[in-house]
């Protein structure tokens, strides 16, 4: 299985900067994933980037908000951009590993505390 | 409407109990049942998967799922303390050979406190 790490783990920022998350995998993966988790919220998945193409987004996240870099088969960066309170969340990173069968099994980072003050 | 409804509790019980937990959903092109836990701090990890309907079952764990209902469960046998944690159901679709895939859609999540 994949073993996933994220930098920082926790970060309180001000109102209006950015703040760049990175994440780590110990094996290539072509697909990795960016989810949010707001407080009592369910995972939201903000975009899928694929090694070498613009990363993918869903409904209601904009690249010049969150802005994800993908430069090999085992980093990804997401950056969160002009904060505000609304953006403090936990922010997961993910990839998908091919097992053996037909079920590609999603594996997820500790995740990133923001809070924005 | 969520495509997946999933009651976020929290759910609390003594140890030993039996526990249901349980969504719904309504996406008729979901094949694949997912049941994550997720402890404080930590990131989701998989305890089990389902293709389309049927139970699996897994130590103290047995999930089930019914799509003519649209509706999926998971249920925890002689609940210990360190079952205590979040636990989100996930659901996705399957190609026509059954390969798993899309993205992942996520319930809510229910808080699980097992007490001594």
């Amino acid at each position: 299985s994949a073993v996933i790490s994220q930098k920082p783990s926790r970060d309180i920022c001000q109102r209006g900067t950015s703040l760049t998350i990175q994440c780590q995998v110990d094996s290539q993966v072509t697909m990795m994933f960016w989810y949010r988790q707001q407080p009592g919220q369910s995972l939201t998945l903000i975009a899928t980037a694929n090694q070498g193409s613009e990363a993918t987004y869903e409904s209601g996240f904009v690249i010049d908000k969150f802005p994800i870099s993908r430069p090999n088969l085992t980093f990804s960066t997401l950056t969160v951009s002009n904060m505000s309170p609304e953006d403090s969340s936990i922010y997961l990173c993910s990839v998908e590993d091919f097992l053996a069968g037909d079920y590609n099994e999603q594996f997820f980072g500790p995740g990133t505390r923001l809070t924005v003050l | 409407q969520k495509e997946v409804e999933q009651d976020p509790g929290p759910l609390s019980v003594p140890e030993g109990a039996i526990v249901s937990l349980n969504c719904t959903y309504s996406n008729s092109a979901f094949q694949y049942f997912m049941w994550y836990r997720q402890y404080s701090r930590k990131g989701p990890e998989l305890l089990m998967y389902t293709y389309s309907s049927g139970n699996k079952e897994d130590g103290r764990f047995t999930a089930q799922v019914d799509k003519s209902s649209k509706y999926i469960s998971l249920f925890i046998r002689d609940s210990q303390p360190s079952d205590s944690a979040t636990y989100l159901c996930a659901m996705k679709g399957a190609r026509a050979g059954g390969t798993s895939y899309g993205k992942l859609t996520f319930g809510q999540g229910t808080i699980l406190t097992v007490h001594p």
